[in-house]
């Protein structure tokens, strides 16, 4: 079973604090790497699909890079505010035999921005 | 589109009581699943139907059963509960070859 690490656990910043933790997988079998964002009691939202080494993507505020080569993507939040504090899934979908593309998700790291 | 809908939204069940849990998507997603999500263990997969009439299992598949009569549809059985099976289950679809999953709101259940 593929296994994907995310880093660190949880977060705690100040409103207006520049911010970014990374996502580890291993760099065989890859095919695409995802990000979410899940606010409590909410369910998990996709931010960003990379499949290309190099990949950058934005969203307002937020961006993040792709190193497929060397197995990991980190997720940026510049300018932090309270409403970004949620819970960032990185998850990899991966081409083997059986796994039909299915998705395997890193434990997350929680976010907290204070006011 | 209503998207990926899910109920019911909280269930108490006792331990051996059996249940389904509804899942429903409008977006013509050839692929479905099912995933619980429990504390430091971030979300599994129980299930997953890559289209109607074909399922297969996931990562945590004990206990829980799936089918796939439609498109549309996926729902999760299970056949006798057991406090092991408290948590909170969501339901996601997607496809194509990226598989970006699109997630229900969840069912929070708990098995005394």
């Amino acid at each position: 079973i593929l296994n994907v690490e995310q880093s660190p656990q949880s977060l705690h910043v100040q409103e207006g604090d520049s911010t970014n933790f990374t996502c580890s997988f291993p760099s065989s079998n890859f095919y695409a790497l995802h990000w979410y964002r899940w606010e409590t009691a909410k369910s998990p939202e996709a931010l960003f699909v990379m499949t290309l080494n190099g990949d950058e993507k934005k969203k307002g505020r937020i961006s993040a890079t792709l190193n497929t080569k060397e197995g990991y993507s980190y997720l940026y939040i510049k300018g932090s505010q309270p409403e970004d504090s949620a819970t960032y899934l990185c998850a990899l979908s991966a081409m083997d035999g059986g796994s039909q593309g299915n998705l395997i998700f890193g434990k997350g790291t929680k976010l907290s921005v204070k006011p | 589109n209503a998207g990926v809908t899910q109920t019911p939204k909280f269930q108490v069940l006792k331990t051996g009581q059996s249940m389904t849990l509804q899942c429903a998507q409008d977006m013509n997603h050839e692929y479905m699943s099912w995933y619980r999500q429990d504390p430091g263990m971030g979300l599994r997969l129980i299930h997953y139907s890559v289209g109607a009439g074909i399922t297969d299992q996931g990562e945590v598949p004990n206990g829980y059963n799936v089918s796939r009569s439609t498109t549309e549809d996926f729902p999760l059985r299970l056949l006798s509960a057991a406090p092991s099976q408290t948590s909170v289950y969501f339901c996601a679809s997607g496809g194509g070859r990226i598989n970006e999953q699109f997630f229900g709101p969840g069912t929070r259940l708990t098995v005394l």
